[in-house]
Order: C-alpha cells, then sequence, then structure tokens
C-alpha cells in the first residue's frame, strides 16, 4: 500500500462549488504539505502543517483552506472554486530531522475547474 | 526570496547516451538540495538529497553535485535508457524558507 494517499485522483467540478481533497498518510510523519502544480512552473506551496495544532500558509493560500485532522490527515478546501484553480495537486509528507529529510508525495488531484 | 530555474525544459537523446540536467538558484544559503523524478500521473520520488555540507551524492547511475558558490547543481545520468523518461526536478530548502522547486526538464530517451 501507498505511504501517502490522495483522494479523489480526478475531479471536474463547476465554478462557485466547494471541493475538498484528502490525504493520508501512513508513515508516522508530522509534517504535512499541499502543492499545486501548473506546466512551466513547478510545484508551489499552497499550506502546510508541522503537526495537529499547526496550520501555516504558503505562496499561494488565497482561495485555500486547510484542516488537519489528525497527525495522519491534512484536507485541502476550495471554498468557491475558479477555473484558474484547475491544476494537479499533490500533498507531501516530511519528518522531523527537516533539514535532512525528503518528502514523500502523494500520486496527486487532477482538478478541473469550468 | 529562493528562485529554481532549470535548463534545459526539455530533452531528447537515444538510449546509451550519459546526459546532464542543469539546476540553478539564486539564494546560497540552503540547507540542501534534492532532485525528484516524476512520472506522467504519478507523484513525485526522491532521487537524491544533497546536504550544504556535500559536494556531491551518487545513486547507481545518477550522481548529482551541488555547487553552492556558483548557486548551481546538476543530475548527470550515465548509459540512459528509456525507463529513466520522465520529468525530474530539483527543490531547494532555504534558510527561513519552504521547499522550492524548479519547473523540471522533461527527458525522453529514444530506444
Amino acid at each position: 500500500d501507498a505511504d501517502v494517499t490522495q483522494t479523489p485522483r480526478n475531479r471536474i467540478t463547476k465554478t462557485g462549488k466547494r471541493i475538498m481533497l484528502e490525504c493520508s498518510q501512513t508513515k508516522g510523519h508530522d509534517r504535512m504539505y499541499w502543492y499545486r502544480q501548473d506546466p512551466g512552473l513547478g510545484l508551489r506551496l499552497i499550506y502546510y502543517s508541522f503537526d495537529v495544532k499547526d496550520i501555516n500558509k504558503g505562496e499561494i493560500s488565497d482561495g485555500y483552506s486547510v484542516s488537519r485532522q489528525a497527525q495522519a490527515k491534512f484536507s485541502l478546501s476550495l471554498e468557491s472554486a475558479i477555473p484558474n484553480q484547475t491544476a494537479l495537486y499533490f500533498c507531501a509528507t516530511s519528518g522531523r530531522g527537516q533539514h535532512t529529510d525528503t518528502q514523500y508525495f502523494g500520486p496527486g488531484t487532477r482538478l478541473t475547474v469550468l | 526570496k529562493q528562485e529554481v530555474t532549470q535548463i534545459p525544459a526539455a530533452l531528447s537523446v537515444p538510449e546509451g547516451e550519459n546526459l546532464v540536467l542543469n539546476c540553478s538558484f539564486t539564494d546560497s544559503a540552503i540547507y540542501n538540495l534534492q532532485w525528484f523524478r516524476q512520472d506522467p500521473g504519478k507523484g513525485l520520488t526522491s532521487l537524491l538529497l544533497i546536504q550544504s555540507s556535500q559536494r556531491e551524492q551518487t545513486s547507481g547511475r545518477l550522481n548529482a553535485s551541488l555547487d553552492k558558490s556558483s548557486g548551481r547543481s546538476t543530475l548527470y545520468i550515465a548509459a540512459s535508457q528509456p525507463g529513466d523518461s520522465a520529468t525530474y526536478l530539483c527543490a531547494v530548502l532555504s534558510y527561513g524558507q519552504n521547499f522550492v522547486f524548479g519547473p523540471g526538464t522533461r527527458l525522453s530517451v529514444l530506444p
């Protein structure tokens, strides 16, 4: 079984709808991240959490919110989806040794907003 | 603010060639630099992590080097194979910041 899972894998929705993307991990890591990937732009950080009570905005948090329900679960919500939020979304985790640990990525969620 | 660029954006080579992918970053105050591989429809897989105190790391046919003073890293792939076809991304972790990713190099190795 995969260490980092994301649901759904694909989602098509309409402008104005509320969408939730979910991430679960079995690696026992405290740190979790949400990124979006757009062609030619690399990955950009949306939100990150270093433990259950810690939530931080990333580079592009506007229009998004997150919830850290447990150490293993980190959800990303789009309160009112708009077409420029069409992208590939990745969840990632890392251990406490942030400077020495790599990040482990989920398979991604492809979101299309019409 | 750290910025990361990768050259070339895309590369196509015949099987068996040795090749080099380039990554540049603007702020040399880094903790580490990582190279990832991304296959279509899948997430990123870490290939190599180089700490700021290190000059290079090797794993099988892959060798990554780091020159902090010039803000550059290279990923060397020896004896390329069609299975190496993927997008390769570098990511830099800097003081007081989270990981910053480059846009990636899309590699095609032709049989």
